[in-house]
């Protein structure tokens, strides 16, 4: 079984942190995702990479960014966390071709 | 542009009943179709996929039907079980350019299967 693992499952930040959520995948998946889920909006992804240090913005980028130094391993970063950013963030990744992705079980952020 | 939609929010069914989820989708260039199942707290878990050079998908007690024409698949869950209470997403992908396979995805219809 593929597995995802979020660092955290519950995060509480203040305004203007810098905040790292972190995400590994132990079968070497190329492609990995960063979303977030909000009441009414479904999941809507933030920035995906399909390969060590590539990266590609998704369609929420905007006060985000992301790093992939390792496959297994893709971090989200807030650069100055803001109230509007307070949501469930999930992390997933696939492999090549016509396969699903499959998901952490998510971090849950909170920015007071 | 919401490329993906769902428009039912939720949806009540009696257990031992047919459950019946719709999307549909506007985006012409999407040939693969997922349906995911989200409990609370936890991330979604893949349920079933169809590619568009099908019409139907079975496992199970999951069944999934892409109409291309009228750009809408839909996911038939029988018997529904109280244990298939959650949200599904429905999602689609297109091959972007460099390969990814990214999913869109819409907003989830929240599935309740009352015993």
């Amino acid at each position: 079984d593929v597995k995802v693992t979020q660092s955290s499952r519950y995060l509480v930040k203040r305004t203007g942190e810098k905040v790292f959520l972190e995400c590994v995948q132990d079968m070497d998946h190329e492609n990995m995702f960063w979303y977030r889920q909000d009441p009414g909006l479904g999941l809507r992804l933030i920035y995906f990479s399909y390969d060590v240090k590539m990266k590609e913005k998704g369609d929420i980028p905007e006060g985000y960014s992301v790093s992939r130094e390792k496959k297994e391993r893709f971090s989200l970063i807030l650069e100055s966390a803001s109230t509007n950013q307070t949501s469930m963030y999930l992390c997933a990744s696939k492999a090549g071709g016509w396969q699903p992705q499959h998901f952490g079980d998510g971090t849950r952020l909170s920015i007071l | 542009d919401q490329q993906v939609k769902q428009n039912s929010p939720s949806l009540s069914v009696q257990e031992g009943r047919i459950s019946i989820l719709n999307c549909d989708y506007t985006n012409s260039m999407f040939d693969y179709f997922l349906w995911y199942k989200k409990y609370p707290a936890e991330g979604p878990t893949f349920l079933i996929s169809i590619s568009s050079i099908k019409d139907k998908n079975e496992d199970g007690r999951f069944t999934v039907f892409l109409n291309k024409s009228a750009k809408h698949l839909s996911l038939h869950i029988v018997p529904s079980q109280p244990g298939d209470s959650a949200v599904y997403f429905c999602a689609a992908s297109a091959n972007s350019g460099a390969g990814s396979y990214q999913l869109t995805f819409g907003k989830g219809t929240k599935l309740s299967v009352i015993p």
